[in-house]
């Protein structure tokens, strides 16, 4: 099992304020995803990354942004906070043939 | 892209009750994954099938791959409080379309046990 970290847990923030969450992994892996998901709701894929340098776009369209400047590290940036930004948002990582889930940060903006 | 239907949305059991839920597709798959999501966490994997055919238990939990690799269905035995979440599949192809491999997940089953 992976181990994924993402912080902070939960985030309660201003609308416009920019806001970076963190996602690191310990184990190595070149794969990193970023999903965004309302309450019960479905998991949608917003960003996500090969490796070192590499970053695309998912299935579903979103204003945040990604970097990966290091393999442990795949932060998510939100430049100008909105509320239709709150929803809970997940990291992953995969190894061959599954993929591994941090805790995930519930975003809300007011 | 590729979808995979879910089913049931919800269910709304008795506790000791058996479960069953499944996903289907009109793509192939190399490998089905189900992953629980309790509220507030992200999702863990439960069990992943590699193989047409494989059947695999964890506990009291079992998923089968289906033969024509277009679905798989996940059982739970003897329900119990903590069984309670949400239960997700992921189908996971060759094909690349959509992104992250071709890791695409269903839309999930709420599970309600009903002591």
């Amino acid at each position: 099992e992976a181990d994924i970290y993402q912080t902070p847990r939960y985030l309660v923030i201003g609308t416009g304020k920019k806001i970076t969450l963190e996602c690191s992994q310990t184990m190595g892996h070149d794969k990193m995803y970023w999903y965004q998901q309302d309450p019960g709701m479905e998991l949608h894929l917003i960003h996500y990354s090969y490796g070192v340098n590499s970053t695309e776009k998912g299935d579903l369209s979103s204003e945040s942004t990604v970097s990966r400047i290091r393999t442990e590290h795949f932060p998510l940036t939100l430049e100008s906070a909105r509320p239709s930004h709150t929803s809970q948002y997940l990291c992953a990582s995969s190894e061959i043939g599954h993929i591994s889930f941090g805790q995930g940060t519930r975003l809300t903006v007011v | 892209g590729q979808q995979l239907n879910q089913s049931p949305q919800s269910m709304f059991i008795q506790e000791g009750e058996d479960v069953s839920m499944n996903c289907t597709s009109s793509s192939i798959f190399n490998t089905w994954l189900w992953y629980k999501q309790d509220p507030g966490e992200g999702p863990v994997l439960l069990i992943a099938l590699y193989k047409a055919g494989e059947l695999t238990s964890n506990g009291r939990l079992t998923a089968q791959f289906g033969i024509t690799r277009k679905d798989s269905f996940l059982n739970i035995s003897a329900s119990i409080p903590s069984d309670v979440g949400i239960y997700f599949c992921a189908g996971l192809s060759s094909h690349s379309g959509g992104g992250a491999d071709g890791l695409t997940f269903g839309k999930g089953t709420h599970l309600i046990i009903q002591p």
